[in-house]
């Protein structure tokens, strides 16, 4: 059980250009999340899945896509970085039962110059 | 929209006190408040959590304790130790899909 995945660990991008987070998770939940860290300002949530193809605006979705084409996969959209963006990235997942644990992938650090 | 105060931001303690962190909800309809320990460099990891059916539970060390009516909830560590310095992030869920983080307590454990 490889638990919650994510690749890059680390990316530096140019301003304008666009990329995908990958999220992946091997415990068959039916919900997963995508937050930002930035100092000072906890993990702020983007957006969630509920199933696959069900998705659903957090509280900064702003520049951000995503799509649920499986249970496994969460990916995230940059469609076109700006430096507001620089800021570790976290994928966490979890099972339908509202009081279950989430767990978090390990980050995916952004720079965007 | 939902949000999610905590305080204070940072709490410096000597080994052996006890601290204690506080967090207050705007959505009453939130039923789940767990709270996450992130050391350095790591991902948030879940140390304890309390349901909203609940007013107090507790784990070794740690406890936490949750006022309905006021929307407040705490976490308090007793005879703390150095290893409990890191981030704390408190958070309230409603319906179990959607949580709300606090921006974090920083404590440091002073030997």
């Amino acid at each position: 059980n490889a638990g919650v995945t994510q690749t890059p660990k680390f990316q530096v991008l140019k301003t304008g250009q666009s990329m995908t987070l990958q999220c992946a998770q091997d415990m068959n939940h039916e919900y997963m999340s995508w937050y930002r860290q930035d100092p000072g300002m906890g993990l702020r949530l983007i957006h969630y899945s509920v199933g696959a193809g069900i998705t659903d605006q957090g509280e900064v979705p702003n520049g951000y896509n995503v799509s649920r084409s499986t249970t496994e996969d969460f990916p995230l959209r940059l469609l076109s970085a700006a430096p507001s963006q620089t800021s570790v990235y976290f994928c966490a997942s979890k099972t339908s039962q509202p009081t279950d644990t989430q767990y978090f992938g390990p980050g995916t650090r952004l720079t965007v110059l | 929209g939902e949000n999610v105060e905590q305080h204070p931001s940072t709490l410096s303690v000597q080994e052996g006190d006890s601290a204690v962190i506080k967090c207050t909800y705007s959505d009453s309809a939130s039923n789940y408040f767990p709270w996450y320990k992130q050391e350095l460099g790591k991902r948030p990891q879940l140390i304890i959590d309390i349901r909203s059916n609940v007013g107090e539970k507790k784990d070794q060390r740690i406890a936490v304790t949750l006022n309905k009516t006021a929307k407040h909830f705490s976490l308090h560590i007793t005879e703390t130790q150095p290893e409990d310095s890191a981030v704390y992030f408190c958070a309230a869920s409603t319906g179990g899909f959607k949580t709300i983080f606090g921006a974090g307590t920083r404590l440091f454990v002073k030997a």
